[in-house]
């Protein structure tokens, strides 16, 4: 089955500088990739996702990348704030019709002011 | 913006007791998931339902947990009887459709003493 690595496990920044957290899949089958965000107490929430036809995808200061032949992505958030503080977590799936989310083990995040 | 609404928020049981957790997804979403999220990991399936089917359930410890989605809208985890090893975040999430992004509530936390 599908195992996802994710690196670094804490990753602590100044306020204004790039954070990037990496991935990687087992599964050459996997072709949906998205991004989640937890912050304490709560559920994850949905931040950005790619599918395999697309190498990369932005969204204001947040784009992932997709590497289908190293199978790896990376989450790329710029000019973080503290409110970017929380838990990310990877996933990929491999969409047989149905979604079955592999998650990776998370990567805390902390922006200093 | 709608919400998957879980209950209760935070249990405390006793070993050898039952549980019980309850989710009601989103308005016209229907796939449902439980994820199980043991501290400091990330989610780890359950069971996935599509309306009142079960699509998946290979990852769901039969013996003591179950579940149910018997008008394929809201759901209810079952744990009997608990175990300490059972203490974890456990998560629902929706999707409208196969494809789309899960939605996920903010958990219930269990905790077996």
């Amino acid at each position: 089955g599908e195992n996802v690595e994710q690196h670094p496990s804490t990753l602590s920044v100044q306020e204004g500088d790039s954070a990037v957290i990496k991935c990687t899949y087992s599964d050459s089958a996997s072709n949906y990739f998205p991004w989640y965000k937890q912050e304490l107490g709560k559920g994850p929430q949905l931040i950005i996702d790619i599918r395999s036809n697309v190498g990369e995808k932005k969204d204001q200061r947040i784009a992932v990348t997709l590497n289908k032949t190293a199978k790896h992505f990376s989450l790329h958030i710029t000019e973080t704030q503290p409110e970017d503080s929380a838990v990310y977590f990877c996933a990929a799936s491999a969409n047989t019709g149905f979604q079955k989310l592999v998650f990776g083990t998370g990567t805390r995040l902390l922006v200093s002011p | 913006e709608a919400e998957v609404a879980q209950s209760p928020r935070y249990k405390i049981t006793e070993k050898s007791q039952a549980v019980a957790f309850w989710c009601d997804p989103i308005s016209g979403h229907a796939t449902l998931y439980w994820y199980r999220q043991i501290l400091g990991q990330g989610p780890e399936l359950l069971v996935q339902f599509q309306d009142e089917s079960v699509v998946d359930d290979s990852q769901l410890p039969k013996d003591r947990f179950s579940a149910e989605r018997l008008k394929g809208v809201d759901s209810t985890l079952k744990i009997q009887p608990a175990e300490l090893g059972d203490s974890a975040m456990y998560l629902c999430a929706s999707t409208r459709k196969q494809d789309s992004p899960l939605h996920f509530g903010n958990g219930t936390r269990l905790t077996v003493t």
